[in-house]
């Protein structure tokens, strides 16, 4: 079966600090991949999506920056992070190509301060 | 503008009564239709996938999709606390290459 693992479960970090998150999926093989932001009593933010390894697609300009530098493997960084980078981070994958669901990882709460 | 619209709630039940989910979506061209379950500070679960008119049972869940009302909807029988979480829809459409776009949920609350 499939399963996706995302790590840091929690993060606090400092204004103008790096990040990196990273996400990575077993079981299946070039799957399309996913970054969202959830602020705190809010829906989902899609951030970037990824359809094969180096192609990434930007849905919202901002400081943040993702990269698939294998099939299975998702990176969300940034170079300064701002205040309003704060959130619930979730990684998902879906099969590709088809409209099949999402599915999440277990997320990353990051804390700016 | 593709939009997926939710009542924000809350919806409060009672236990054992059935809760009722509405989700309505904007673009006529969707072909797939979800249901996710969140919990408080935990990541969406998927629990209910529709792809063709009318309804699908599976357990306490029923999906209802009406694609010519572009509606789609969550019943839950037997409500039970455990059940009090944010319900998202979600709904697929393809514009050159699939998109998903989530709804802002439905927060459910099982009294006791």
């Amino acid at each position: 079966s499939q399963t996706i693992h995302q790590w840091p479960a929690t993060l606090v970090q400092p204004v103008g600090s790096p990040l990196s998150l990273e996400c990575t999926v077993e079981g299946t093989s070039n799957p399309n991949l996913y970054w969202y932001r959830q602020a705190a009593g809010r829906g989902l933010q899609l951030l970037f999506y990824s359809v094969g390894i180096g192609q990434i697609s930007s849905e919202v300009p901002q400081n943040l920056s993702a990269s698939r530098p294998q099939d299975r493997q998702f990176i969300l960084s940034s170079k300064k992070l701002l205040l309003s980078d704060s959130g619930f981070y979730l990684c998902a994958w879906s099969g590709g190509p088809s409209n099949q669901p999402q599915h999440f990882g277990d997320g990353t709460r990051l804390s700016i301060l | 503008q593709k939009e997926v619209e939710q009542n924000s709630g809350p919806l409060s039940v009672p236990e054992g009564a059935i809760a009722s989910l509405n989700c309505t979506y904007s673009d006529r061209g969707s072909q797939s239709f979800f249901w996710y379950r969140q919990y408080s500070g935990k990541s969406p679960e998927l629990i209910m996938s529709i792809y063709s008119n009318g309804d699908k049972e599976d357990g306490r869940f029923t999906a209802q999709l009406n694609k010519a009302s572009q509606y789609v909807s969550l019943l839950i029988r037997d409500s039970q606390p455990s059940d009090s979480a944010t319900y998202l829809c979600a709904v697929t459409a393809y514009t050159g290459g699939f998109k998903t776009i989530f709804g802002a949920g439905t927060r459910l609350f099982v009294k006791a």
